[in-house]
């Protein structure tokens, strides 16, 4: 089985600063895909940014981007220019094809003004 | 907006009685989930249906039941719960098989108080 482990349980980063959120994951396949999601006080899940293993290029998203490390089953998220709205629970989540979705145990993330 | 709609946002139930949430997405998904996500915890997986087939997770109770009347519609049925089952229900969709890729698109989630 996968397993997904985010060891931050809590951030904290000044308004305009940047943070990373560090997560790693063991798995003997592949071939597989990574996520950031986001969870504000809102509720909704929604996807920051994905990874497929296959490609070595790290992904991008505005102010979002992650640092994979493949070899070293590591996939953190940077978050550039940090703004009051990214303050949220960030969960790292793994993906085999047909098979469930696993999530880490989250790490709430607050952004200082 | 999301893609996935839940309906209701909110529900305050007894213990005896029987309620359902409704989960609808309208992006033409072949896999939909029903998730339980207590404070402070990445949700869990309850139900997957999937290519017109239910995968239960053998963890949660019979009080809990799933029902998909149709591709788009995915609901919870609840009978007789418990206050245990306070939680933040979560519905997601995904394309399914050999999309893997565009991850899952979650509702906003309905907040159960079991009184």
């Amino acid at each position: 089985a996968q397993t997904v482990t985010q060891s931050q349980p809590e951030m904290s980063v000044q308004e305009a600063e940047t943070v990373t959120l560090s997560c790693t994951y063991d798995t003997s396949e592949s071939d597989y895909y990574l996520f950031w999601y986001k969870q504000p006080p809102s509720r909704q899940m929604i996807l920051v940014i994905r990874q497929e293993a296959y490609k070595q290029q790290n992904a991008t998203e505005n102010r979002f981007s992650v640092n994979f490390q493949k070899a070293a089953k590591s996939f953190s998220l940077k978050i550039s220019d940090s703004q009051l709205g990214d303050a949220a629970m960030y969960f790292c989540a793994f993906l085999l094809e047909g098979e469930k979705l696993t999530f880490g145990t989250g790490t709430r993330l607050t952004i200082i003004p | 907006d999301t893609e996935v709609t839940q309906t209701p946002k909110h529900l305050v139930m007894g213990m005896t009685n029987k309620k359902s949430l409704k989960c609808e997405q309208h992006m033409g998904h072949r896999a939909m989930y029903w998730y339980k996500q207590k404070a402070k915890k990445p949700p869990e997986l309850m139900f997957v249906y999937s290519y017109e087939k239910l995968s239960i997770n053998e963890s949660v109770p019979s009080r809990f039941s799933p029902e998909c009347p149709n591709s788009s519609l995915l609901n919870l049925h609840l009978h007789a719960l418990q206050p245990e089952d306070s939680a933040l229900y979560l519905c997601a969709s995904s394309q399914g098989r050999g999309q893997g890729a565009y991850g899952y698109t979650f509702g906003s989630g309905t907040r159960l108080t079991v009184v």
